[in-house]
């Protein structure tokens, strides 16, 4: 079975420090995976994605994202944080299959002091 | 953009009661999924729907939760008998091939008392 694990619960940055959020995962074989965030109230919104090639991904709002085979880890970051990106944050991986259903983390919490 | 959609924002519902959560996924995609979240812990996976037809659900779906795609561009979630843990926000996703990226909508918070 799949499984995610985000160790941090909480991470507090400051404003135009560097960032990352650790993921790591458990699949058989190479999975598909995610970054969401989640504002207050809102709901998941899709940050980037690696499913194949280059195993440095970009996505949106200057975020990116290292696929590491060796280490079962998808880390999430960015190089200078925004109060805006005051969040939370999940991992997500999903299997190669046709209606695969996605396995999250625990999630993890940013908040970025002024 | 197009979006998946949800309606309500927010439902309040006596334990015991029947609930229908509505979905508006993007229109050409068709897969089909709902997933929820109790507040303070991860998105957990509830069934995915394929063809009019369940392709995975998890032990959280039993017998109390059904789904259906009513016509071409609903698909709902329905709770027959609500329980007080059953409280959480449910999100509705999409994606076309069923093998790229899952679309989620805005959630219904739903509040079983």
């Amino acid at each position: 079975a799949q499984s995610v694990t985000q160790p941090d619960i909480h991470i507090t940055v400051s404003e135009g420090a560097s960032l990352e959020l650790r993921c790591n995962y458990s699949y058989g074989a190479t999975p598909y995976l995610f970054w969401y965030v989640q504002s207050p109230g809102q709901g998941l919104q899709l940050l980037l994605k690696y499913f194949s090639g280059d195993t440095l991904v970009q996505g949106i709002k200057g975020f990116e994202a290292e696929f590491k085979r060796s280490q079962s880890s998808f880390n999430l970051r960015k190089p200078s944080v925004h109060w805006s990106d005051a969040a939370e944050y999940f991992c997500a991986v999903g299997a190669r299959n046709a209606g695969n259903m996605l396995t999250f983390g625990g999630g993890t919490r940013l908040m970025v002091k002024p | 953009e197009p979006e998946v959609t949800q309606t309500p924002s927010h439902q309040v519902t006596q334990m015991g009661q029947e609930v229908i959560l509505r979905c508006v996924p993007i229109s050409n995609h068709l897969y089909f999924y709902w997933y929820r979240q109790i507040l303070g812990q991860k998105v957990e996976f509830l069934v995915s729907f394929y063809n009019n037809e369940i392709s995975e659900k998890s032990e959280i779906f039993d017998d109390q939760f059904s789904v259906e795609r009513p016509d071409g561009s609903n698909f709902t979630l329905k709770i027959r008998s609500t329980k007080l843990e059953d409280s959480a926000m449910y999100f509705c996703a999409s994606t076309w091939t069923g093998t790229d990226t899952q679309y989620f909508g805005p959630g219904t918070r739903l509040t079983v008392l």
